[in-house]
């Protein structure tokens, strides 16, 4: 079936390292690859997505590439700040189904 | 509204008690979802409501839990008999369109349901 599984925290960073999530798939059609994001006290946003192989997202100075060879999708950010702390979820959709697939959500806190 | 609305926030219920949730989409979308977030676990699907279609229940864990959605518009998840393992946080989502369109999903801040 189509899941996610995403690498497990908490992550703790200092502020200017870099992230790296690691987020792959299984996908029975031709997904759509996103990462959501909660910060504190807020419901899930999109921070990015990619809708084909190659394709890479990019928002906020956080990037992913939708690798088809790897069935991966890992999140990358060259340089943290405080302001990042949050949750980080990667999903899938594949448009023959009804549901958005997440992963169980990475938990990042930056520290100054 | 400006979001998606969900309430109440917060329920604290006896075990063996029903409970309704509510989600109120951003008007104009067609999809809802209803996912159930765990502690430790990742999203889990409950049930998806696309326009007039009738809607895919597949994720609905036991017939104590329903939902339906009045008008295209407000969706109300009912749990009934509620036991311990029904605490979670349950998150009501809508978009423009549904899946396969690549929309983005909008969340509501859920609703953290604690059975006693």
């Amino acid at each position: 079936g189509d899941s996610v599984t995403q690498m497990e925290g908490p992550v703790t960073l200092s502020e200017e390292a870099f992230l790296t999530i690691n987020c792959t798939y299984t996908a029975t059609g031709y997904p759509s690859l996103f990462w959501y994001v909660q910060y504190p006290g807020e419901g899930l946003q999109l921070l990015l997505k990619a809708t084909k192989a190659d394709d890479k997202g990019s928002n906020k100075g956080f990037e992913a590439t939708y690798r088809k060879e790897t069935t991966s999708f890992h999140l990358e950010k060259g340089s943290v700040q405080v302001s990042d702390s949050a949750v980080y979820f990667c999903a899938l959709s594949v448009n023959t189904g009804n549901q958005f697939y997440f992963g169980t959500g990475t938990s990042l806190t930056v520290i100054p | 509204g400006a979001g998606v609305s969900q309430s109440p926030s917060n329920k604290v219920t006896e075990k063996g008690k029903d409970v309704e949730l509510r989600c109120d989409p951003i008007s104009g979308h067609t999809a809802l979802y209803w996912y159930r977030q765990s502690l430790g676990q990742g999203l889990e699907f409950l049930i998806y409501f696309q326009g007039n279609s009738a809607p895919d229940k597949s994720g609905l864990p036991s017939d104590r839990f329903s939902a339906e959605r009045t008008g295209g518009s407000v969706s109300t998840l009912t749990i009934q008999r509620t036991q311990q393992e029904d605490s979670a946080v349950y998150l009501c989502a809508s978009s423009l369109r549904g899946v396969g369109t690549n929309e983005k999903l909008f969340f509501g801040s859920g609703t953290q349901l604690s059975v006693l």
